[in-house]
């Protein structure tokens, strides 16, 4: 048990409209990562935190938009969920930077 | 850091056949290399973390060395088993908030 969940695990969306996706993680890091993973590209980074408030953008931030407003968690919202956004959406968390992360289960997104 | 190179791409393999697959990166700003075992349908996990030129490491049939002046790194499966079919990931960490991963080498081993 890596002490992440994610929420929900299976999403179907219409184009447009807005979507919000959880990472709760219990193990009290610091640092916590959204990753998106689609076929020839591998995990791609979409946003992280370094911290309560303090985010950064990733190498695919367009269209995405995180909030950290507590330790535990961390909020992936597509403001306008668009086809192009269809993907497997993973959390991660680690104790610092560098360090090993661990993954939530993952969040099947669909966007029609 | 950028330009991480997994290679090969795809590898099928027997029961029993040993294995190894390549990561190569760049070799300045080095801070950590990490390797993940991803199963389909699963999140990836944790194998190896390695930090100095010359780490090995070792985890049942599975194992890893690192060379941080040219950059690569290689993982070891001795005897494979149908549950080593997997893809496995590295991600050189420059020390940062972040690293990146690779697009990893997916192994099927046939029984």
């Amino acid at each position: 048990d890596a002490g992440i969940t994610q929420s929900p695990r299976h999403k179907v969306t219409e184009t447009g409209t807005p979507v919000t996706l959880r990472c709760h993680q219990t193990e009290n890091h610091r640092y916590m990562y959204w990753y998106r993973q689609d076929p020839g590209h591998g995990l791609r980074l979409i946003h992280y935190s370094y911290g309560v408030k303090d985010t950064d953008k990733g190498e695919v931030s367009d269209g995405y938009s995180v909030s950290r407003s507590k330790t535990e968690d961390f909020l992936l919202t597509l403001e306008s969920a668009t086809s192009s956004q269809t993907s497997v959406y993973f959390c991660a968390h680690s104790g610092g930077p560098g360090e090993t992360q661990y993954f939530g289960p993952g969040t099947r997104l669909l966007v029609l | 850091i950028l330009n991480v190179e997994q290679s090969p791409q795809s590898l099928h393999v027997q029961e029993g056949d040993s294995t190894n697959f390549t990561c190569s990166f760049p070799s300045s700003n080095f801070y950590a290399l990490h390797w993940y075992r991803w199963e389909t349908a699963k999140s990836p996990e944790a194998l190896f973390v390695m930090t100095l030129n010359g780490d090995e490491k070792k985890k049942g049939r599975i194992s890893a060395t690192l060379n941080t002046k040219e950059g690569y790194s290689y993982l070891y499966i001795k005897g494979s088993q149908p549950e080593d079919s997997a893809t496995y990931l590295c991600a050189p960490s420059s020390g940062t908030y972040k690293y990146i991963f690779g697009t990893g080498t997916r192994l099927k081993v046939l029984a």
